[in-house]
């Protein structure tokens, strides 16, 4: 069965700090990865795309890592701010017919002055 | 428009209702996805449309949900005879399908209370 686990479920940090934020997945065939940030009463808005031969990608202060081999990505944010404050959710895509998606649980990241 | 569009925003309504949604994808985006998300929980995925092909409805929880996409286009999710635990923010996504499961863009989403 194609799952995808995040951790931690949420986390609080300060100002300023950094923090990094871990998916596990059991998909398969794998196609690529997304993270998506979803603000509190909107819809995600996708940050990052991984696909199997990427190891990091960057975006501004958001940097994703996949390791395709032990199945797993992480997304490290750099000197947070406070509208980093939001859920966000790794999305695993599969190469099959139909709906090709599996999200995970999501991490709620709360930012603190 | 630019993005998904979805209405409405807000629906409260009384148990036992029913309710329509609705969901303007963005232009060209052949796929789209239906989502439930309740308060403080993931996204759970409701039914899939891509193209002219049959729509994905294994994740519809029960026989009072349904959804119909017209001409490729809007598509509307409808909920028969609404229980309170149907209350939930229901989010619309669209994508341009290449070749492969692209980028997910979603609407801002309808909150449907049910009393």
């Amino acid at each position: 069965k194609n799952q995808v686990e995040q951790s931690p479920q949420s986390l609080i940090i300060l100002e300023g700090k950094n923090c990094t934020l871990q998916c596990n997945y059991t998909v398969s065939p794998f196609s690529n990865l997304r993270w998506y940030k979803q603000d509190t009463g909107r819809g995600p808005v996708s940050l990052t795309i991984m696909t199997f031969s990427e190891n990091t990608k960057s975006n501004g202060r958001y940097t994703a890592t996949l390791d395709a081999d032990t199945k797993q990505s992480s997304l490290h944010i750099t000197a947070s701010q406070l509208s980093d404050s939001a859920s966000y959710i790794c999305v695993v895509s599969f190469l099959r017919g139909g709906n090709m998606l599996t999200f995970g649980g999501g991490t709620r990241l709360m930012v603190k002055p | 428009g630019a993005g998904v569009s979805q209405s409405p925003s807000n629906k409260v309504t009384e148990k036992g209702k029913d309710v329509e949604l609705r969901c303007d994808p963005i232009s060209g985006h052949t796929a789209l996805y239906w989502y439930r998300q309740s308060l403080g929980q993931g996204l759970e995925f409701l039914i899939y449309f891509q193209g002219n092909s049959a729509p994905d409805k294994s994740g519809l929880p029960s026989d009072r949900f349904s959804a119909e996409r017209t001409g490729g286009s809007v598509s509307t999710l409808t909920i028969q005879r609404t229980q309170q635990e149907d209350s939930a923010v229901y989010l619309c996504a669209s994508s341009h399908k290449a070749g492969g499961p692209g980028e997910l863009f979603f609407g801002e989403g309808s909150r449907l209370t049910v009393l």
